[in-house]
């Protein structure tokens, strides 16, 4: 079974302090995404990576980075967290190709910036 | 930019009866997939079905099926002898088949389903 695991489920933070969310996926996939899902709003992209070292913004990039220094895994940044970062965080994996469908999910991190 | 729309923030459904959900899109291109995801209370996002734009037969996965109307650019979910474990929230998504690279999924807002016993 492929497998997308998050370092943490809960997360509280303060204001100003950098925020990293980890994300490992065990089934060597080339793309690996971050959104974040808030309600009435679904799931946004923050960003995504299609192999090592490569990273392209999504639709909301402002204030995220991410850093994919190895195959399995990418990280979601957050320099300096604010409140309005409270969210819950999904990562996910697929592989590369057009007909590789399926995007798997991770079991997200919900962050609390107080 | 393409867009998806799931009008029904809430539906509801008593046990053992069929519900659908509605999801709309707007794309101009014509290769594409669809697909519907559940996610459970507190447990992870996983599919349920897809849908290639160019088979013009609806996708069916047991009690999951789709309505897919290409012209109108619908997709809708029908769950079939709904059971307790159909409570979730569902999204509708749409990727590009046409694009080079990683292909995003672009996500409705979500439709949350309760199981009335």
């Amino acid at each position: 079974d492929v497998k997308v695991t998050q370092s943490s489920r809960y997360l509280v933070k303060r204001t100003g302090e950098k925020v990293f969310l980890e994300c490992v996926q065990d089934m060597d996939h080339e793309n690996m995404f971050w959104y974040r899902q808030d309600p009435g709003l679904g799931l946004r992209l923050i960003y995504f990576s299609y192999d090592v070292k490569m990273k392209e913004k999504g639709d909301i990039p402002e204030g995220y980075s991410v850093s994919r220094e190895k195959k399995e895994r990418f990280s979601l940044i957050l320099e300096s967290a604010s409140t309005n970062q409270t969210s819950m965080y999904l990562c996910a994996s697929r592989g590369a190709g057009r007909r590789s469908n399926e995007q798997f999910f991770g079991p997200g991190t919900r962050l609390t910036v107080l | 930019a393409q867009t998806v729309t799931q009008s029904q923030p809430e539906m509801s459904v008593q046990e053992a009866e069929t519900v659908t959900l509605s999801c709309t899109y707007d794309t101009s291109e014509s290769d594409y997939y669809l697909f519907w995801y559940k996610q459970p209370p507190s447990r992870q996002m996983i599919l349920v079905i897809r849908q290639e734009a160019y088979k013009q037969q609806n996708a069916t996965e047991n009690r999951f099926s789709v309505n897919f109307q290409k012209a109108a650019k619908s997709f809708s979910l029908k769950i079939s002898d709904s059971q307790l474990g159909d409570a979730a929230m569902y999204f509708c998504a749409y990727r590009s088949a046409e694009v080079q690279g990683a292909q995003k999924l672009v996500f409705g807002q979500g439709t949350r389903l309760t199981i009335n016993p």
